[in-house]
């Protein structure tokens, strides 16, 4: 059965520092992957998205970028944190078009 | 583009009694639709999905929802809610032509009295 893990759990960052949050999908080849941030009493913002190793696609603009660096793994990084940048970071995979997401457990993420 | 809108911010309902959630959409083809529930603090967990065929489809958790083309609707229902039923519940709408693209309602905070 198809797993997706994303650490760390939580995490706690001053202001200018920079951020990494993974995300893997175990169980499944070539899926597509997803990056979403949850701010506070909110819905859900789509980030980025991938289908492919190196295929990275932007839906916002900001401080934040994506790579994929294997086929079943996501990365969500900053070089420089915003307070702004606070919030429940999820991750997710798909296959195929169209097709129901699956969430992994989500990165809080506090910026001070 | 397609956007989807969830009327109810925060509902509260009696253990036991019936509990409906609204989710309007707005797409120009037939989309795919989705109900997640959430639980504090973790991710989103899939209830069930719309694709085609029967408008009314059956979930986990003993959840039901109707698809209804004329009023770009997508009603989540429960005929008898448990406390463990109390979560965030979010309606999602997703291109047909696309790669997984989702556009998600601000979500519907349900609250279970005893």
């Amino acid at each position: 059965s198809q797993t997706i893990h994303q650490w760390p759990a939580t995490l706690v960052q001053p202001v200018g520092s920079p951020l990494s949050l993974e995300c893997t999908v175990e169980g499944t080849s070539n899926p597509n992957l997803y990056w979403y941030r949850q701010a506070a009493g909110r819905g859900l913002q789509l980030l980025f998205y991938s289908v492919g190793i190196g295929q990275i696609s932007s839906e916002v603009p900001q401080n934040l970028s994506a790579s994929r660096p294997q086929d079943r793994q996501f990365i969500l990084s900053s070089k420089k944190l915003l307070l702004s940048d606070s919030g429940f970071y999820l991750c997710a995979w798909s296959v195929g078009r169209g097709h129901e997401q699956y969430f992994g457990p989500g990165t809080r993420l506090t910026v001070t | 583009a397609q956007s989807v809108t969830q009327p109810d911010i925060h509902i509260t309902v009696s253990e036991g009694a019936s509990l409906e959630l609204r989710c309007n959409y707005s797409y120009g083809a037939t989309p795919y639709l989705f109900w997640y529930v959430q639980s504090p603090g973790q991710g989103l967990q899939l209830l069930l999905k719309y694709f085609s065929g029967d408008t009314l489809v059956q979930g986990i958790k003993g959840f039901e929802a109707e698809f209804k083309r004329s009023q770009s609707s997508f009603n989540l229902r429960k005929p008898s809610v448990h406390w463990s039923d109390a979560a965030e519940y979010f309606c999602a709408v997703g291109e047909t032509d696309s790669w997984g693209k989702f556009q998600f309602g601000a979500g519907t905070q349900v609250v279970v009295t005893p």
